[in-house]
């Protein structure tokens, strides 16, 4: 059964500061993996979504990296924003399908 | 373009009442999955329909059951409800449902079972 971890559970940072997330994986066998961001009490919105065959991608200040092989990912962001304060999942798919398995996410909080 | 939209965003029931809730996917959206997100287990996956069949279910018991209808709208439904059920209910669409297609997540029905 396929798990997925994410560490830390919670991070506090001071506005400016470069961050990493960490994303871990127990199946390597997955089609794709992406990161979500939720704010309080409201849905999901994708911010990055790398293929299976790819090594990274990038969206302005935000660079998520995979290595499938050792069942990892990252999720760097630059020059962190208080807007930048949400919680952040990890998520896999491990079919041709859209069925995704999450971890249970990272909680930053960027203060000004 | 209009996200996707859930309705109702809240709902407060007792243990044993039935509740439906319902998901507009993004216009042109045929694939649209369901999922379960509670403090402890996290998000869970529920079932994904496209085209109104079932082509996907978690490991969640009967009580839970779903359906999409010709216009790609989806409802799902808990029956006999226990308090455990007390959850964010999340819908997502996509294009076809296929594993490189974004994710779009609706806000969520709290649901609350007293």
């Amino acid at each position: 059964k396929q798990e997925v971890t994410q560490i830390p559970a919670a991070l506090s940072v001071p506005e400016g500061e470069n961050l990493v997330l960490n994303c871990s994986f127990t199946d390597s066998a997955i089609y794709n993996l992406q990161w979500f961001r939720q704010d309080p009490g409201k849905g999901l919105t994708s911010l990055l979504l790398i293929q299976s065959s790819q090594r990274e991608q990038t969206s302005g200040r935000l660079n998520a990296s995979l290595d499938k092989s050792s069942g990892r990912s990252t999720l760097y962001i630059a020059a962190s924003q208080p807007g930048d304060s949400a919680t952040y999942l990890c998520a896999v798919s491990l079919s041709g399908y859209s069925t995704l398995t999450f971890g249970k996410g990272t909680m930053l909080l960027v203060s000004p | 373009k209009a996200g996707v939209t859930q309705t109702p965003r809240y709902l407060i029931k007792t243990r044993g009442q039935q509740v439906t809730l319902s998901c507009s996917p993004i216009s042109g959206h045929r694939s649209v999955s369901w999922y379960q997100q509670t403090p402890g287990q996290g998000l869970q996956f529920l079932f994904e329909y496209f085209s109104e069949t079932q082509r996907n279910k978690g490991n969640f018991p009967g009580r839970f059951s779903g359906r999409q209808f010709s216009n790609s709208r989806s409802e799902m439904n808990v029956s006999t409800l226990e308090l455990g059920d007390s959850a964010l209910y999340l819908c997502a669409s996509s294009l076809v449902g296929e594993h490189q297609e974004t994710q779009y997540f609706g806000p969520g029905t709290r649901l609350l079972v007293l």
